[in-house]
């Protein structure tokens, strides 16, 4: 059973443009639902957070939309730049231990 | 050191082999964690530690696996008789109390040949 539904599993964008990822979760009693960031070789880097009593949190140009009743919520990346080029996951979580990955979206930002 | 420190940074062995992962967490970070990344997925979890003690160790696959965290701080992930189906790369990260964002190393690469 897949906890977390992942898509796109890759996204190409160009340079200004707006990258969006989304992430559709099945356990309801998820209350933390963070974006990572990894670049190859390193570990994943937490990006931005959100908690369920609110609908939207924007942090710079990365946008995070939270759909409780869909059980669905999405990043939006804002003017992406090359060095946005990276894999991102989204990681719901239960008090923020158990992190549950999903598998990740490619995103390649062309100059 | 600032981050979340992991040694080695590549570990290669052969099938059968005894192996250990050491992971040493931003300073007072009570909170750590061991996952597991296989190659195009996303991370899976490994088991928790708060202070000395395995909170939640229900993501280790097998009796093989086993980790320790003796003075709170370092933790060693242990691996006996391991397989090919092994080759991954751990990663560990903390926080500085449960609840908390989690910071991550940059894991070790094990290969199992």
């Amino acid at each position: 059973q897949q906890q977390v539904k992942q898509s796109p599993q890759s996204l190409i964008v160009q340079k200004g443009g707006i990258s969006i990822i989304n992430c559709a979760y099945e356990n309801t009693a998820f209350d933390y639902f963070p974006w990572y960031q990894q670049f190859p070789g390193k570990g994943p880097a937490l990006l931005i957070a959100i908690r369920p009593d609110v609908s939207e949190k924007k942090e710079g140009r990365f946008t995070i939309s939270f759909n409780k009743s869909a059980k669905q919520f999405s990043l939006h990346i804002m003017d992406s730049q090359p060095g946005d080029s990276a894999t991102y996951f989204c990681a719901p979580t239960l008090s923020n231990y158990k992190l549950t990955f999903g598998k990740g979206t490619l995103l390649t930002v062309n100059p | 050191g600032a981050g979340v420190s992991q040694t080695p940074s590549n570990k290669v062995t052969e099938k059968g082999k005894y192996v250990e992962l050491r992971c040493d967490p931003i300073s007072g970070h009570t909170a750590l964690y061991w996952y597991r990344q296989s190659l195009g997925q996303g991370p899976e979890f490994l088991i928790y530690f708060q202070g000395t003690g395995a909170a939640d160790d229900s993501g280790l696959p097998n009796d093989r696996f086993f980790a320790v965290r003796p003075e709170g701080s370092v933790s060693t992930l242990k691996i006996q008789r391991t397989e090919r189906g092994d080759s991954a790369v751990y990663l560990c990260a903390s926080s500085r109390d449960r609840g908390q964002p989690q910071h991550f190393g940059d894991g070790t690469r094990l290969s199992i040949l």
